[in-house]
C-alpha cells in the first residue's frame, strides 16, 4: 500500500518565518503534489512535480516554492509565512499523470 | 465559473437510504474522473474512479459519469451512518498539465 508520510501533524511558526513542509512517498512515484485545504474553498492546487528537479505551478503559487531533489521526496517552502498561510497542507503522489492521488496525513500550520 | 462544482449540502439522508451526489465540471477535455471520502480532521481517501461514460459499481458505491453532460455523480445504497463525512469530487484534466482539482465537497450525514 502506498505509504506518504509529512513531517509534522501541526505547526506553529511565526510571521516572517521560513518554514519547511516535508513529503515522502515510498512507492516510487512519479508525480507529486502539494495542496491546502480550507473551509468553504476546498483543496486548491499549490504546486507539483512530475519528475526530480521538476516542477509546475498550481492555482495559488504565490507566496510558495518547492523542491524536488530526490524522487521520494518532495518539499513545499514558505519563504516568509505569513497569516494567510494558516491552513492544512496536503501532500499527495500518484503513479501516472491521470492516475489518482495518494495523500498524506496532512499538516496543520497556524501561523501567528 | 468554478472548474469542478458541487453542492456543499449539507445532505441528510436516513440510514438504509440512497444517498446521491452531484457534481459538474468546466473542462471538456477531462479525462479522469474521482470520489475521494474525507472524514473530520482526515485526509482525503479515493472511494471511485471512472474514466469513461456510464456507471461503475463497486460495493455499495455507484459512479456515473456523462462527459456531454459534464457531470458525474455517486451514489451509495444502504447509507450508514459511518459513510457520514464530506464527499470530494475531483477532476483531473488534460490541459494544465494534468492537474487535478477538486470540488469544495458535500458533505453528507447519514442519520441512524
Amino acid at each position: 500500500d502506498v505509504k506518504v508520510t509529512q513531517s509534522s501533524r501541526y505547526l506553529v511558526k511565526r510571521t516572517g518565518e521560513k518554514v519547511f513542509l516535508e513529503c515522502v512517498q515510498d512507492m516510487d512515484h512519479e508525480n507529486m503534489f502539494w495542496y491546502r485545504q480550507d473551509p468553504g474553498l476546498g483543496l486548491r492546487l499549490i504546486y507539483f512535480s512530475y519528475d526530480v528537479k521538476m516542477k509546475e505551478k498550481g492555482d495559488i503559487p504565490e507566496g510558495y516554492s518547492v523542491s524536488r531533489e530526490k524522487k521520494e521526496r518532495f518539499s513545499l517552502i514558505l519563504e516568509s509565512a505569513s497569516t494567510n498561510q494558516t491552513s492544512m497542507y496536503l501532500c499527495a503522489s500518484s503513479l501516472e499523470r491521470v492516475a489518482p492521488l495518494h495523500f498524506g496525513n496532512g499538516t496543520r500550520l497556524t501561523v501567528t | 465559473q468554478k472548474e469542478v462544482e458541487q453542492n456543499s449540502g449539507p445532505l441528510s439522508v436516513p440510514e438504509g437510504a440512497i444517498a446521491s451526489l452531484n457534481c459538474t465540471y468546466s473542462d471538456r477535455v477531462s479525462q479522469s474522473f474521482f470520489w475521494y471520502r474525507q472524514y473530520s480532521g482526515k485526509s482525503p481517501e479515493l472511494i471511485m474512479s471512472i474514466y469513461s461514460n456510464g456507471d461503475k459499481e463497486d460495493g455499495r458505491f455507484t459512479a456515473q459519469l456523462n462527459k456531454a453532460s459534464q457531470y458525474v455523480s455517486l451514489l451509495i445504497r444502504d447509507s450508514q451512518p459511518s459513510d457520514s463525512a464530506t464527499y470530494l469530487c475531483a477532476v483531473n484534466s488534460g490541459t494544465g498539465g494534468f492537474k487535478t482539482i477538486f470540488g469544495a465537497g458535500t458533505r453528507l450525514f447519514v442519520k441512524a
